[in-house]
């Protein structure tokens, strides 16, 4: 059983649309982090969001941490060719990695020119 | 500063031979993680050290598995002996952990190993 699960798995879109992917749990986490991975590297880090219901945003890229800490979203204004990667949702359930961060699979998202 | 360093990039060995991967870690970062990543799985966490103690090797497959971090900013991860289900991308991260909120982890370029 996956402890966060990423939805959609595999996201195509043509430039300039708008989209939204999910991360969901039925843990808490003290925190949530969203990285991006490109081919034949390692992840790196978008994001963290703390506080219940929190909205962080990033140029065109908008993160949202659910009221109860056991969700978050991503979403992409406009998106452009170069947001095409591995998406992926991490999250921290003790406080200060103690435990350290789990993983979901991951959103993969192409953006067709 | 050069970020996390990964060797090998790629490893292809034969089944049942050691392999043994290596980390250099942030200067100044006191958690270590070792990751491996599959389309099927994702990415697991095998284990993971602050400040040189293994906290965390629960995701370790077996014993086949081994990690060390012999200084602060060096680590190994050592399979033996390999088996064709080893066959992933392993990632070594560090960052700083001080209590709290879980810091940024930096992800190295990962060792891509074939075992045939």
């Amino acid at each position: 059983t996956q402890l966060l699960e990423q939805s959609p798995q595999f996201l195509s879109i043509q430039e300039g649309e708008n989209l939204t992917v999910y991360c969901n749990s039925s843990s808490v986490f003290s925190s949530l982090q969203w990285y991006r991975q490109e081919p034949g590297e390692g992840p790196v880090l978008l994001v963290t969001v703390v506080t219940g219901g929190e909205v962080k945003k990033l140029k065109r890229l908008t993160f949202q941490f659910g009221d109860a800490r056991k969700d978050s979203s991503l979403h992409i204004t406009a998106a452009q060719p170069g947001d095409t990667g591995l998406y992926l949702c991490a999250g921290d359930r003790s406080g200060g990695g103690a435990d350290g961060l789990t993983f979901g699979k991951g959103t993969h998202l192409i953006i067709q020119p | 500063d050069a970020g996390v360093i990964q060797s090998p990039r790629h490893e292809v060995t034969e089944m049942g031979q050691e392999v043994t991967l290596r980390c250099k870690l942030i200067s100044g970062h006191n958690s270590l993680f070792w990751y491996r990543q599959t389309m099927m799985r994702g990415l697991e966490l095998l284990i993971y050290f602050n400040n040189n103690v293994p906290i965390d090797d629960s995701g370790m497959p077996e014993d086949r598995f081994s990690a060390k971090m012999p200084n602060a900013s060096f680590s190994t991860l050592k399979i033996q002996p390999s088996e064709p289900r080893d066959s992933a991308v392993y990632f070594c991260a560090s960052s700083r952990t001080s209590g709290g909120i879980m810091g940024e982890q930096f992800f190295g370029p990962g060792t891509r190993l074939t075992v045939l």
